[in-house]
């Protein structure tokens, strides 16, 4: 099947301006999350979903970053005013919560945003 | 919080050598463990993953890891690489039990492996 897919793969905006990423997750995934990817470093959260709500969004790094997910599959995250220190990958990645606490998560392709 | 250390940035080794990358977190709770690796192009993709039972983890293409909880390790290991396992391998944690805050992954800073053909 399908995995988690992302839109757009590259983006490349001013300083200033606002950008907005989407993640498909894969289907029937209940868990969602936002990570960012630095150059030379690993991933690292931003926010997580279970359906609809964001249940934990302690990794935003200021109030510049939302992210929404108003019916519970598709995930769009929003930065305001963007910078250049914004500039990484942001990888999405989605869950099928078992009982028990076994959740492996698939991440999609990224978006590499770079901000000039 | 939990912590992920990777000891090794970049390794570069022949074919058919032995591969082990090493991976410690900290953290005193029960955790969940994982290793993703990341081909040139391509997205991260699971590697292998413990959660609880037999320590020595069996992977994909080979692979195995060693979850010693004494030492909070969790290395992986390749007998024998190959000229495809060239990647990036990236070792993960998350705090098991979930808790209704979510199940996020704390990464270490990945490991660049290059096999010379």
């Amino acid at each position: 099947g399908a995995g988690v897919s992302q839109t757009p793969s590259n983006k490349v905006t001013e300083k200033g301006k606002y950008v907005e990423l989407r993640c498909d997750p894969i289907s029937g995934h209940t868990a969602l999350y936002w990570y960012r990817q630095s150059l030379g470093q690993g991933p690292e959260f931003l926010i997580y979903f279970q359906g609809t709500g964001a249940a934990d969004d302690s990794g935003l790094p200021n109030d510049r970053f939302f992210a929404v997910r108003p019916e519970g599959s598709v995930s769009t995250l929003k930065i305001q005013r963007t910078e250049r220190g914004d500039s990484a990958v942001y990888l999405c990645a989605s869950s099928d919560l078992t009982s028990g606490g076994a959740e492996t998560q698939y991440f999609g392709p990224g978006t590499r945003l770079l901000v000039l | 919080a939990q912590s992920v250390s990777q000891h090794n940035h970049h390794v570069i080794l022949s074919e058919a050598a032995s591969l082990e990358l090493g991976c410690n977190y900290s953290y005193g709770g029960t955790v969940n463990l994982f290793w993703y690796v990341q081909y040139p192009g391509q997205h991260l993709q699971l590697l292998l993953k413990y959660f609880s039972g037999d320590p020595l983890v069996k992977g994909i293409k080979g692979f195995e890891a060693e979850f010693i909880k004494s030492k909070f390790s969790f290395n992986l290991r390749k007998p024998s690489v190959q000229w495809s396992d060239t990647a990036e391998y990236f070792c993960a944690v998350n705090v098991y039990p979930i808790k209704a805050a979510g199940n996020k992954l704390t990464f270490g800073g990945g490991t660049r492996v290059l096999v010379k053909p």
